[in-house]
């Protein structure tokens, strides 16, 4: 079946740290994959995605290269910031839309 | 509209009472899904709809559950006989036909059965 497995949190690092949140799947077929963000008290928001074997997604400073030899999707970040603070969900989307667990990620100044 | 629409945002119900939960998906989305969240998860798939169609409702978990699209736009998340087990957040998303592009998800009813 199709699943996700990500990094357990929680995860704090200090401003301007180097931030890797490891994302590997198991999936049928080609599917896309995705990076969500989650706010507190909102609901998921796109972060970035990427539709292919070595696409790489990119938004706000965040990149993630879709590897399908080690079937992963790692999210990072060069420079974190305060208001990166947030849960993080890995996605893969291939007859429906699975989500990993979800990583908590605290940056303090 | 310009986003996907969750009413109410917060909803506490009596063990044994029903609940509906309302999901108004961006215009034009014919694909909408309904997830669980509970607390420190990530969303569990519930249902999708297709225009009106319910595709698959694999997710619900049982038959309190059940949920409808009777018009392609508009949708109920309908929750019978509460449980305590059904406390969480549900979250609503929808799509163009070509999923590709990702889901657009509402901010979510946080339920919570006492």
């Amino acid at each position: 079946g199709n699943s996700v497995t990500q990094m357990e949190g929680p995860v704090t690092l200090s401003e301007e740290a180097f931030l890797t949140i490891n994302c590997t799947y198991t999936a049928t077929g080609y599917p896309s994959l995705f990076w969500y963000v989650q706010y507190p008290g909102e609901g998921l928001q796109l972060l970035l995605k990427a539709t292919k074997a070595d696409d790489k997604g990119s938004n706000k400073g965040f990149e993630a290269t879709y590897r399908k030899e080690t079937t992963s999707f790692h999210l990072e970040k060069g420079s974190v910031q305060v208001s990166d603070s947030a849960v993080y969900f890995c996605a893969l989307l291939n007859n429906d839309m699975r989500f990993g667990a979800g990583t908590r990620l605290t940056v303090k100044p | 509209g310009a986003g996907v629409s969750q009413s109410p945002r917060y909803k506490v119900a009596k063990r044994g009472q029903d609940v509906a939960l309302r999901c108004d998906p961006i215009s034009g989305h014919v694909s909408l899904f309904w997830y669980q969240q509970a607390l420190g998860q990530g969303p569990e798939f519930l249902t999708y709809f297709q225009n009106e169609a319910q595709l698959d409702k694999s997710g619900l978990p049982s038959d309190r559950f059940f949920a409808e699209r009777p018009e392609g736009s508009v949708s109920t998340l309908k929750i019978q006989r509460t449980q305590q087990e059904d406390s969480a957040v549900y979250l609503c998303a929808s799509s163009r036909r070509d999923r590709v592009y990702g889901y657009t998800f509402g901010s979510g009813t946080r339920l919570t059965v006492v």
